[in-house]
């Protein structure tokens, strides 16, 4: 069966500081990948989509960047964090074309002081 | 564009309570529709899905069926119980990357 795992599950980071959290899915190969984040008491924002490795799109223009070095691992990073960047992010995962539902990991509460 | 419109929260339950909550949606076309759940401070589980018009989804004693004539995939469950506090998501699959749009979530609570 498929899992997918995000890490770390908390962080506390200092505005200006460097940001990088790591998605990573297991058994399955090819997937379409996916960052949202998800302010306090607000829905979902797609952040980045990844249909291949090396290959992303984005959503939003914004502070965060996304890169996809291995087939099932996701990582997105900032050089410089926001107050703005705090949230939850949430990785998700699908089977790719022809296929509908997504599958979330844990999520990472980033918060940024 | 693609969007879903969820009824606001927080709604308030006691438990046995009969349940619904709102969704409609804009789309071209006949997207799959889904719910998902969010329970405190983890991520999104898939609760239903339906992917034509008429499909009812139905998990957990929940279920939503796909209206095409009112643009809309309201959720239902009989009686409710504590355990189903959380949040719940309705989106819809637009097709490119098999993304979802996503509606603003319904935080639901239950009391004894």
């Amino acid at each position: 069966s498929q899992t997918i795992h995000q890490w770390p599950a908390t962080l506390v980071q200092p505005v200006g500081s460097p940001l990088s959290l790591e998605c990573t899915v297991e058994g399955t190969s090819n997937p379409n990948l996916y960052w949202y984040r998800q302010a306090a008491g607000r829905g979902l924002q797609l952040l980045f989509y990844s249909v291949g490795i090396g290959q992303i799109s984005s959503e939003v223009p914004q502070n965060l960047s996304a890169s996809r070095p291995q087939d099932r691992q996701f990582i997105l990073s900032s050089k410089k964090l926001l107050l703005s960047d705090s949230g939850f992010y949430l990785c998700a995962w699908n089977l790719g074309q022809g296929y509908n539902e997504q599958y979330f990991g844990p999520g990472t509460r980033l918060t940024v002081t | 564009g693609n969007s879903v419109t969820q009824m606001e929260g927080p709604v308030t339950l006691s438990e046995e309570a009969f349940l619904t909550i709102n969704c409609t949606y804009t789309a071209t076309g006949y997207p799959s529709l889904f719910w998902y759940v969010q329970y405190p401070g983890e991520g999104l589980q898939l609760l239903l899905k339906a992917t034509k018009a008429d499909d009812k989804g139905s998990n957990k004693g929940f279920e939503a069926t796909y209206r095409k004539e009112t643009t809309s995939f309201h959720l239902e469950k009989g009686s409710v119980q504590v355990s189903d506090s959380a949040v719940y998501f309705c989106a819809l699959h637009t097709g490119t990357a098999s993304k979802l749009t996503f509606g603003t979530g319904t935080r639901l609570q239950v009391t004894l």
